[in-house]
This record gives C-alpha cells, sequence and structure tokens, in this order.
C-alpha cells in the first residue's frame, strides 16, 4: 500500500512568516511530486510540481525534494491570509501506473493578520 | 478554454437511486480520473482512464462504473446509491504518462438519504 503523510495541522503562521509544510511518501521509485492548495469548498489547484532533487522556486513559493530521504517540502514565503488553504502533496506512483497519483490527507494552514 | 467541467454541482439521491455524474474536458488530454473526497480521508481513486475506449478499476470502485467512448468525456455511473457514497466527487485529466500533472474540475458534491 502506497502511502503519503502530511501533518494534519492546522498550521498556524502570522502574516509575513514563512510557512513550511512537509510530506514524506512510502513508494521508493516515485519520480513526480506535487503540491495542490485547496481552498474550503473548492477544488485541488496545483501550485508546485518537482521532479529532481533539490529546490525549486516559483514566486514566493519553493518545493524541495530528497528522494534519498522520501520527503518532499514547500515553503510559503511572506505568508498571507489568502494562503489559508488545505495543502495536499501527491506523489505518482512507480512502474507500469506511473500516471497515477497517491494523496496524502492534506495540512490545513491558516495565515493569521 | 473550458478545462475540466462537472455537472451536476449539488445533487441529493435517495438510497437506491441512480445517476451519472458527467465529466467533460476541452484540453484534449488522454488520462482522465475519478476521485471522491471524504473528510479528513484525502482523495481516493475510483476509476481511471487512459485513452477513450480504455478504463480500469481504482482503489475505491465498488458500486461505480465508468464508460470512455471519446477523448472529452468520461462520465461516472453510480447504481443503487448507498449512504456511503455521499462525498465530494472530483473529475481530473492530465496530459502526460509520467509528468503527471494533474488538472482538477469543480466537483459534485452528493449526498445519498
Amino acid at each position: 500500500q502506497k502511502e503519503v503523510e502530511q501533518n494534519s495541522g492546522p498550521l498556524s503562521v502570522p502574516e509575513g512568516a514563512i510557512a513550511s509544510l512537509n510530506c514524506t511518501y512510502s513508494d521508493r521509485g516515485s519520480q513526480s511530486f506535487f503540491w495542490y492548495r485547496q481552498y474550503s469548498g473548492k477544488s485541488p489547484e496545483l501550485i508546485m510540481s518537482i521532479y529532481s532533487n533539490g529546490d525549486k522556486e516559483d514566486g514566493r513559493f519553493t518545493a524541495q525534494l530528497n528522494k534519498a530521504s522520501q520527503y518532499v517540502s514547500l515553503l510559503i514565503r511572506d505568508s498571507q491570509p489568502s494562503d489559508s488553504a488545505t495543502y495536499l502533496c501527491a506523489v505518482n506512483d512507480s512502474g507500469g501506473s506511473n500516471y497515477k497519483l497517491t494523496f496524502g490527507k492534506g495540512t490545513l494552514l491558516t495565515v493569521n493578520p | 478554454n473550458a478545462g475540466v467541467t462537472q455537472t451536476p454541482k449539488f445533487r441529493i439521491l435517495k438510497i437506491g437511486q441512480s445517476m451519472t455524474l458527467q465529466c467533460t474536458q476541452d484540453m484534449n488530454h488522454n488520462y482522465m480520473y475519478w476521485y471522491r473526497q471524504d473528510p479528513g480521508m484525502g482523495l481516493k481513486l475510483i476509476y481511471y482512464s487512459v485513452g477513450a475506449g480504455i478504463t480500469d478499476k481504482g482503489e475505491v470502485p465498488n458500486g461505480y462504473n465508468v464508460s470512455r467512448s471519446t477523448t472529452e468525456d468520461f462520465p461516472l455511473r453510480l447504481e443503487l446509491a448507498a449512504p456511503s457514497q455521499t462525498s465530494v466527487y472530483f473529475c481530473a485529466t492530465s496530459r502526460f504518462r509520467e509528468y503527471n500533472e494533474q488538472y482538477f474540475g469543480p466537483g459534485t458534491r452528493l449526498t445519498v438519504t
């Protein structure tokens, strides 16, 4: 059974701070890693994808991947109240079904003004 | 481009009734997926399709059926609805097999009473 683990939160940070969201996964052969943002009552929205070890930056968002430790993280700099949402980590299955994703249960982030 | 559309947005069913959830995409993506999301449980894959005429079961297929006669449409059929099928249903699509960025529709909120 492939697993993707996230702290459920809630993670509460003040406005302007850095929010750090973490995710571990069990499938050592996974090659594609994604972060989705989901506002309450809405559908998941893709915000970051990462495929290689290291950091990938996009605006205020940085995704970090360490395949040896089976760990992926998302940093949100200068957090804004509009960043308050649930963040889902997703990891692709290895092998022949690599077009399928396994999702974590999500971390609820609250940014306080 | 509308992206991924789903109808209806909301539906209340009585136990034992049947219905079809519609999903249509205009992105010309080969891969399509149906997920359900229960509170605190993350996204669970119900069925998926790798192209027109090809479908397969996901993690939680019982009580559901799908078909894929065209690239654009991927309807999900519920037969003999049960309270356990109360959930939010999301359709998603992706273009590539390996770099599997999935894009979600707005969802259908279904209640079975």
